[in-house]
């Protein structure tokens, strides 16, 4: 069965930094891009960028490039998101989603990982 | 790279049928029939309805149905349920690896 599990919610302080995480299982996690998706509270679902977890190629939105790293580490089946110094609009509902092999579309999403960035 | 525009909402009673439109522009939606939508329940994470277009995914109701013209992308739910009340999102590939979502429609059954 393919999963994909992220790590559980985060509460920080503005100007902290973050890593959250997302573990394939099922599948052949090197195979498929992950994207991240942002959805702030109350809001739509917004693409963040994508990794390609077998050379960990990266491309972002031009709203979040330079905002936001995404990374991967292919020995432990997992994708990141991260930020240097969270800001109280970080605030929101994240999700990974898995893109389809050879098709445009996320086929497996994870569960989402809520950050709050309060002071 | 703006959003993709969706209504914000829409209903309809059971077993009606509706429509939500998508709008892109030529470089997303109109250069592509890479078009995905999502159906999301509240607290919930996103589903996948609908992909290239008019190709539903196992498992999905043939109640589902999608289309497109120029650059605007349509799902159609045919016998509307109370189950089907969420919000929906299409979702356009823009080229150069990059995609771009829709602002979200929800949609309530009467």
């Amino acid at each position: 069965e393919v999963q994909l599990v992220q790590s559980g919610a985060e509460v920080k302080k503005p100007g902290e930094s973050l890593r959250i995480s997302c573990k394939g299982s099922g599948y052949s996690f090197t195979s498929y891009w992950i994207s991240w998706v942002r959805q702030m509270p109350g809001k739509g679902l917004e693409w963040m960028g994508r990794i390609d977890p077998s050379d960990s190629y990266t491309n972002y939105s031009p709203s979040f490039q330079g905002h936001v790293t995404i990374s991967a580490d292919k020995s432990i089946s997992t994708a990141y998101l991260q930020w240097s110094s969270l800001k109280a609009s970080d605030t929101a509902m994240y999700y990974c989603a898995r893109r389809h092999s050879y098709g445009y579309y996320f086929d497996y999403w994870g569960q989402g990982t809520l950050v709050t960035v309060s002071s | 790279q703006s959003a993709l525009t969706q209504p914000a909402s829409v209903s309809g009673s059971p077993g009606q049928s509706i429509t939500i439109s998508c709008t892109g522009t030529s470089s997303d939606v109109g250069s592509y029939n890479l078009v995905s939508w999502y159906q999301q329940h509240p607290g919930k994470a996103p589903k996948l309805m609908i992909y290239e277009v008019s190709k539903r995914p196992s498992g999905v109701s043939n109640r589902f149905s999608g289309s497109k013209s120029g650059n605007t992308a349509s799902l159609t739910i045919s016998g509307l349920q109370a189950e089907d009340e969420a919000d929906y999102y299409c979702c356009s590939y823009a080229g150069s690896s990059l995609w771009v979502f829709g602002g979200g429609t929800k949609l309530t059954v009467l």
